[in-house]
Parts: C-alpha cells; structure tokens; sequence
C-alpha cells in the first residue's frame, strides 16, 4: 500500500529566503506525486505533478519540485519566498501499478508554511 | 468558466441524521471526486465517480455512499451521522477519469455534526 509524509507539520522562512517543504512516499509501483496548496479559505489549488521524465517539475507561483527515486522524496522548493505564499501545502502519491484499479490518490498531513516578513 | 460549486457551504447535523452534499463540476469535466478533510486525519479520499460509475473508492465505511448524474454533477451522502463525521467535504473535478489529471477543487462543505 502506499503512503506519503510530510515530516514537518510547519515550516519558518523569511521572507527572500528559498523554502523547502518536504515529502517522503512509499509505493509498491511506480509514483504518481503532486503538490497542492491549500490558502485560508479557498479550496485546494493544484502546483505540480511528476508522472515521469524530468526529475525536476516546474509548477505554478514560481514553485518546483524535484523527483529523487533513490530517496523516495519529492520535495518542493522555491528560490525565494514572499509572505502570500503562506499557506496549507499537501503532498500527494498515487501508485501506478498499472492494471490495479484499487489505487488510489494518498495525501500527507499538509504542511502550514509561514513567510515571516 | 465557472469553478466547482458546493452546495451548501455549511451544514449542521446531529447525531443520527442523514445529511446530502451537492457538487457540480466544470463545465466539460466527467470526472469528480470527494475528499474527507479533518485535522487530525488530513485529507481522505472518499470516491472518484466517472460517467456515473464508482471508479475507485476509499477506505471509509458503508454509511458514505455517492452517485454521478448524467450531467457530471455528484452527490455525496452520509448517513447515520457521527460526532467524528464532522469535517469540510471536498469535491473536485477532472476532464478524464483518474487522478493523474489535474483536479480542480471546490471551496467546500463544512459539516458539523452535534
């Protein structure tokens, strides 16, 4: 079965500094990863998603996230951060294993990341 | 184009009750899903619904139960209603079935039950 975490349930950075939120997966397959972003009262946006080639995945708001099969992580990242991208973020996996049409979409905790100004 | 709508923004139910959520995709999408999301359990996929079937479906028990329209729009019901069934119900839509595609969500019902 497979699972998804997001070690940190919060994350501190300055505004101007790069961030980094984190992910760790498990899966049987091979990994189907997405990050969401969850804004004070405003439903699920997605960022990005890896389903195969680059390891490196370019998303929305400047954000991006790099694949390390060896690792089993798919850490988000941006170079520098700005107060409006506080928020709710979710790492998300789904196993591919092909025909096993019992897979489904597994969300971390989230991680709440606070931009200090 | 309009966004995922839910209907209604906020529910309060007590114990014992049934209560029905209401979803209505993107225009053009067939694919919708519903999400649990709670603080202490995060967020939970319910079920995924494609051309009114039941694609795939989470771990949760029979009183959670859904259904597709012909026109894309879903309902989720739940019955027999528990404190622990409080929680902000999340539906998003897809243009194919599968949750490889980018999801669109919508803001939200916000249940509580009493």
């Amino acid at each position: 079965a497979q699972s998804v975490a997001q070690p940190e349930d919060q994350v501190n950075v300055a505004e101007g500094n790069p961030l980094t939120v984190k992910c760790t997966y498990s899966v049987s397959g091979n990994p189907y990863l997405f990050w969401y972003v969850q804004y004070p009262n405003r439903g699920l946006q997605f960022l990005l998603k890896y389903i195969t080639g680059d390891n490196l995945v370019k998303g929305s708001y400047g954000f991006e996230a790099e694949f390390n099969k060896s690792q089993t992580s798919f850490h988000l990242k941006k170079p520098s951060a700005l107060v409006s991208d506080s928020a709710l973020y979710f790492c998300a996996v789904r196993d591919f294993s092909g025909f096993n049409r019992d897979d489904k979409i597994i969300f971390g905790k989230g991680t709440r990341l606070h931009i200090l100004p | 184009k309009a966004g995922v709508t839910q209907t209604p923004r906020y529910l309060i139910k007590t114990r014992g009750q049934q209560v029905t959520l209401s979803c209505s995709p993107i225009s053009g999408h067939r694919s919708v899903s519903w999400y649990q999301q709670t603080p202490g359990q995060g967020l939970q996929f319910l079920f995924e619904y494609f051309s009114e079937t039941q694609r795939n479906k989470g771990n949760f028990p029979g009183r959670f139960s859904g259904r597709q329209f012909s026109n894309s729009r879903s309902e989720m019901n739940v019955s027999t209603l528990e404190l622990g069934d409080s929680a902000l119900y999340l539906c998003a839509s897809s243009q194919s079935e599968g949750v490889l595609n980018e999801q669109f969500f919508g803001p939200g019902t916000r249940l509580t039950v009493l």
